[in-house]
């Protein structure tokens, strides 16, 4: 089983619409979460970090569940500029911060 | 300029070669790692170096693989005996310490024949 999990998608949505990106992760003694963006042939930039609290940013909102080792993210009123890979990040203290990428989900957002 | 240079952009090399792939920090993180990525994958960690000891090799697929970063700047990640199955895009990060957002260069493409 991979440490952290994620629906490969594609998720293929119109302009305007919202979606949701869940994953998984597995090992507890995790302690930071992120969401990081990658364009195609392009290096992965971060989006934002995850909160207990939850915490949004414009259009984008990122939820981490510590109890259920889940974390997600929403992207309300898409644009074409969405158009992306998002992974899934875990980092975990082993002496350092080791950290961990799921296999991303693909999004497509059409006109 | 000030980003994460990885060279060379694109390596062709011939199975059974040697190969070496250099990362340049940003200055001033301490933080360097080293990701594989293949087509449609996440990045697959191999090692995390705090300063100039490496803090976690456990994602080294075998003992072909080696990194060093002697003076806690510069790394350089060496293949050794390459196979086809090690052609992949290899990417390095640099941050400070537990701020968790990674810098990432813009990779090493190693396509071996």
């Amino acid at each position: 089983r991979k440490e952290v999990e994620q629906d490969p998608g594609p998720f293929n949505v119109p302009e305007g619409a919202t979606v949701a990106f869940n994953c998984t992760y597995s090992n507890s003694a995790s302690q930071s979460f992120f969401w990081y963006r990658q364009d195609c042939r392009k290096e992965p930039k971060l989006l934002m970090s995850v909160y207990s609290s939850g915490n949004e940013d414009g259009r984008f909102t990122a939820q981490l569940n510590r109890a259920s080792q889940y974390i997600s993210l929403l992207i309300r009123d898409s644009k074409l500029s969405d158009s992306a890979t998002y992974l899934c990040v875990v980092s975990r203290n082993t002496g350092g911060f080791k950290t961990i990428f799921g296999a991303g989900t693909r999004l497509f957002v059409k006109a | 300029g000030a980003g994460v240079s990885q060279t060379p952009s694109n390596k062709v090399t011939e199975k059974g070669k040697y190969v070496e792939l250099r990362c340049d920090p940003i200055s001033g993180h301490t933080a360097l790692y080293w990701y594989r990525q293949s087509l449609g994958q996440g990045p697959e960690f191999l090692i995390y170096f705090q300063g100039t000891g490496a803090a976690d090799d456990s994602g080294l697929p075998n003992d072909r693989f080696f990194a060093v970063r002697p003076e806690g700047s510069v790394s350089t990640l060496k293949i050794q005996r390459t196979e086809r199955g090690d052609s992949a895009v290899y990417l390095c990060a640099s941050s400070f310490p537990g701020t968790g957002e990674l810098f990432f260069g813009e990779g090493s493409r190693l396509t071996v024949l």
